[in-house]
């Protein structure tokens, strides 16, 4: 039971490069989500998802690319990478069809460094 | 717009005591819920506690309780006999209606507990 998992967990880039965060969850959950964290600002969620082939905006989008072709994974996308990207970037998942008690799960995280 | 406040950059606390965590939030929708996830130096996000709007009783998991004043928008943690792995950095979260998966985070408490 592997929960779920992200790749890389570490990633340095150049300005401008692209490159995909991989996500994937093998509980089925339904809800797919993507959040950043810097220092002293918690986490902020950037693209989210209810399900394979709807995505949605969240705190932060802009320079970031979300799809979900299946239920198990929601790759984030940087298309052309900035230093303001510097990030900890998190993938979670939950399965909630009621709010009851329904956390999230949360990847390792993936350190990137865009120089 | 909802929002989670965090107004202790850090706590200190002696082992075997109990600390008290703060958190208010701010939102109009009347259905929402809280949570509190613990994030190690090992930088992994942990499940702590939830707390649902319409819960009549505050929520408890073994050594951590959650003191919820709807009236107030507070949603403190309670640590009782603090131990030195509670060494962490601790999140207060919120989604608010149906959006179980879009959670707004605080800044953050980064708690030390001494021997």
């Amino acid at each position: 039971n592997a929960g779920v998992t992200q790749t890389p967990k570490f990633q340095v880039l150049k300005t401008g490069q692209s490159m995909t965060l991989q996500c994937a969850q093998d509980m089925n959950h339904e809800y797919m989500s993507w959040y950043r964290q810097d220092p002293g600002m918690g986490l902020r969620l950037i693209h989210y998802s209810v399900g394979a082939g709807i995505t949605d905006q969240g705190e932060v989008p802009n320079g970031y690319n979300v799809s979900r072709s299946t239920t198990e994974d929601f790759p984030l996308r940087l298309l052309s990478a900035a230093p303001s990207q510097t990030s900890v970037y998190f993938c979670a998942s939950s399965y909630s069809p009621a709010p009851t008690n329904e956390k999230l799960f949360f990847g390792s995280g993936t350190q990137l460094s865009v120089l | 717009a909802q929002k989670i406040t965090q107004t202790q950059p850090g706590m200190f606390v002696q082992e075997k005591e109990a600390v008290t965590l703060d958190c208010t939030y701010d939102t109009s929708d009347p259905s929402y819920g809280l949570f509190w996830y613990k994030q190690p130096s090992s930088g992994e996000m942990i499940f702590l506690i939830y707390q649902g709007s319409y819960d009549q009783q505050n929520a408890t998991e073994g050594r951590y309780s959650l003191n919820f004043q709807k009236a107030r928008k507070s949603a403190n943690l309670v640590i009782s006999a603090s131990q030195l792995g509670d060494s962490a950095m601790y999140f207060c979260a919120m989604y608010r209606g149906t959006s179980y998966g879009k959670l707004t985070f605080g800044q953050g408490t980064i708690l030390t507990v001494h021997p």
